[in-house]
């Protein structure tokens, strides 16, 4: 089962924009990664925020972090044609297994 | 550095045969996670092996194993393949300090 839902399901924006996706998850985790996915390939691993973080860069990401309400958002600057795939949130905790959110679609057009 | 690696790419079988998917972690890595990515159901969580042994498993029937060798690479098998079994097997390793798992580029199988 899902861990928990993804905000939105699909965006399209024009190249240059910013665009925003939010996770929302169910119960305590130990940290939150984002992953990117092109067409139906394997999951890129973009970033790691650890539940004791409340915001993280890495290039044009920016993840926060809010654990009192369960939630994530993944913010790509300056977006670019190749930013178009599906972003998905994952949750680990004791278990160690990943749960993940059921996904953004992100077009960029020109 | 070598990314983890999946083989075959591409798998298709018909239905009642088995199938065996393989996955290489990336070195140093010693846990190695299985997902499977089907139509509608999006990702989930199948097994977990680390130092050879299973540690976790998901919400999947016994027709579903695999093994983790001494060298951390692991197999996948699915027996008795049903239809509902056509998806994207995902596999990921982490050296598990902080579970950043990394992900290969998948076996897609097809059940006929």
């Amino acid at each position: 089962s899902q861990q928990g839902e993804e905000d939105p399901q699909a965006l399209s924006i024009q190249e240059g924009e910013n665009a925003t996706m939010n996770c929302s998850y169910k119960t305590s985790i130990n940290n939150l990664q984002w992953y990117r996915q092109n067409s139906g390939r394997g999951l890129v691993h973009l970033i790691l925020i650890r539940s004791n973080e409340r915001e993280k860069h890495s290039g044009r990401l920016r993840v926060t972090l809010d654990t009192s309400k369960k939630s994530s958002s993944l913010l790509i600057t300056a977006s670019r044609a190749a930013d178009t795939a599906s972003y998905f949130c994952a949750t680990s905790g004791t278990a160690s297994k990943l749960t993940f959110g059921t996904g953004t679609r992100l077009q960029v057009t020109l | 550095e070598a990314g983890v690696t999946q083989s075959p790419t591409h798998l298709i079988k018909t239905r009642g045969q088995q199938a065996t998917l393989r996955c290489s972690p990336i070195s140093g890595h010693t846990s190695v996670y299985w997902y499977q990515q089907a139509l509608g159901l999006g990702l989930q969580f199948l097994l977990w092996y680390d130092e050879g042994e299973e540690r976790n498993r998901g919400n999947f029937p016994p027709r579903f194993s695999g093994r983790q060798f001494p060298n951390y690479s692991s197999e996948l098998n699915v027996n008795a393949l049903e239809l509902e079994d056509s998806a994207l097997y995902l596999c990921a390793s982490t050296q598990w300090e902080n579970n950043e798992q990394f992900f290969g580029p998948g076996t897609r199988l097809t059940v006929l």
